[in-house]
């Protein structure tokens, strides 16, 4: 039931751009997306609720294609503080906690 | 504001000993879930609870129960520990707002369990 992402790890210098995909074999009624550094606990980012509906957290973004059961998050101009791990969470209607999670995404970005 | 507080953070375990993973939160949120967390794997949800004496299996319950007696606590126990459930265990509190629909979920800082 968990969603895929891609890629696995992707390393960026500074500046550079980043797209993080994640798909669903399963129907997507919202999708969460969070990061989690190293040793820390995940912190929210954002949450995508209609199709094809696009939202922004600073120079991070990200769109929903529900036809496509599809998310994508975009990272501009990365900064070092961007480094960790990404997972897209999919969520079942009847409620926000029981979120599916991918199985996560290492951004790594050098100066 | 604790937020989600877990207890321990540290614990050893041998094969076979039962322990409770302890949770609690001082959001007042309804809903309450467990994850574990193994490389490779991301976040796999164990169980969670939709109130108090709610409670439904995720996507990997065998070998953990839970219970919801409070808004405030929801534990996790391992009946039969076993080196398998090594892993970093986390607890995840979030609330249903129907006027923004499904809201963030706030994470504790995590049990890291090994099981020898």
């Amino acid at each position: 039931q968990q969603p895929v992402q891609s890629p696995q790890a992707v390393i960026l210098r500074e500046g550079e751009d980043a797209v993080i995909n994640c798909s669903s074999s399963k129907a997507l009624y919202s999708v969460h997306w969070y990061r989690q550094k190293h040793g820390e606990a995940p912190v929210f980012l954002m949450i995508l609720l209609k199709g094809g509906e696009q939202k922004g957290h600073d120079k991070i973004s990200a769109s929903f294609n529900e036809k496509k059961q599809q998310s994508s998050l975009y990272l501009t101009a990365s900064q070092l503080s961007y480094s960790g791990t990404y997972f897209c969470g999919r969520q079942q209607q009847t409620g926000a906690n029981n979120l599916f999670f991918g199985t996560g995404t290492r951004l790594t970005v050098i100066p | 504001n604790a937020g989600v507080t877990q207890t321990p953070k540290f614990q050893v375990l041998k094969t076979g000993q039962s322990m409770t993973l302890q949770c609690a939160q001082d959001m007042n949120h309804e809903y309450m879930s467990w994850y574990r967390q193994d490389p490779g794997m991301g976040l796999r949800l164990i169980h969670y609870s939709v109130g108090a004496g709610i409670t439904d299996q995720g996507e990997v319950p065998n070998g953990y129960n839970v219970s919801r007696s409070t808004t405030e606590d929801f534990p996790l126990r391992l009946l039969s520990a076993a080196p398998s459930q090594t892993s970093v265990y986390f607890c995840a509190s979030s609330y249903y707002n129907p006027g923004q629909g499904s809201p963030e979920a706030f994470f504790g800082q995590g049990t890291r369990l090994t099981v020898v």
